[in-house]
């Protein structure tokens, strides 16, 4: 099974939609969590952090639900410009409790948003 | 601007030669950094983790003596890709962490 779990779309949806990723991650031990856009041929770059209390920044909604494990991001309103690939991102503190660094990514979720 | 600058962003090469790739925190001295390969319609995989000043620690799988890592300085790691093969053509990205992660822009390999 895959540390990180994403169902990789591609999702399809029209401007102005709403839509939601979902993600699903097996080690109890990761501690911080993330959503990551990336456009094709570049680097991820930072969408949010996901926190338990849930978090919005502006169009965008993250949750967490540690006792089941599961991330969501929601997108209001689709634009054109969310065209791209969300990737899921876990990351495990060592035993010092400070941040490890080590990421890691689910497969990412195609997302196409048409006039 | 870019915290973490990555060169070159593209390089063909032929088999068999060796390919360097330069990763490089701007903005902040970075003691760790990582490199991940990325093959096209996957996710990025982390192949090793670059430590200044020591050995790099590999993931499994990955070979140590292919893909040689040098972390001289605090803002710098380098990625050598050693006797390249076309099954080595990839999307390779490094990152440093500070508050978040920072990533380079990609170099993206081709080998023919």
């Amino acid at each position: 099974r895959k540390e990180v779990e994403q169902d990789p779309g591609p999702f399809n949806v029209p401007e102005g939609a709403t839509v939601a990723f979902n993600c699903t991650y097996s080690n109890s031990a990761s501690q911080s969590f993330f959503w990551y856009r990336q456009d094709c041929r570049k680097e991820p770059k930072l969408l949010m952090s996901v926190y338990s209390s849930g978090n919005e920044d502006g169009r965008f909604t993250a949750q967490l639900n540690r006792a089941s494990q599961y991330i969501s991001l929601l997108i209001r309103d689709s634009k054109l410009s969310d065209s791209a690939t969300y990737l899921c991102v876990v990351n495990k503190f060592n035993a010092g409790g400070t941040s490890y660094g080590k990421l890691t990514f689910g497969q990412g979720t195609i997302l196409t948003v048409h006039p | 601007g870019a915290v973490v600058s990555q060169h070159p962003s593209r390089v063909i090469c032929k088999s068999g030669t060796s390919v360097k790739i330069e990763c490089r925190s701007l903005d902040f001295q970075a003691t760790t950094m990582f490199w991940y390969r990325q093959f096209p319609k996957q996710s990025l995989m982390l192949m090793a983790t670059s430590n200044e000043g020591s050995k790099a620690t590999y993931e499994q799988g990955v070979e140590k003596d292919k893909f040689l890592i040098n972390h001289a300085s605090l803002t710098l790691s380098t990625l050598t890709v050693t006797s390249a093969h076309p099954e080595d053509s990839s999307f390779y990205i490094c990152s440093a962490h500070g508050a978040e992660a920072f990533f380079g822009q990609g170099t993206r390999l081709t080998v023919v």
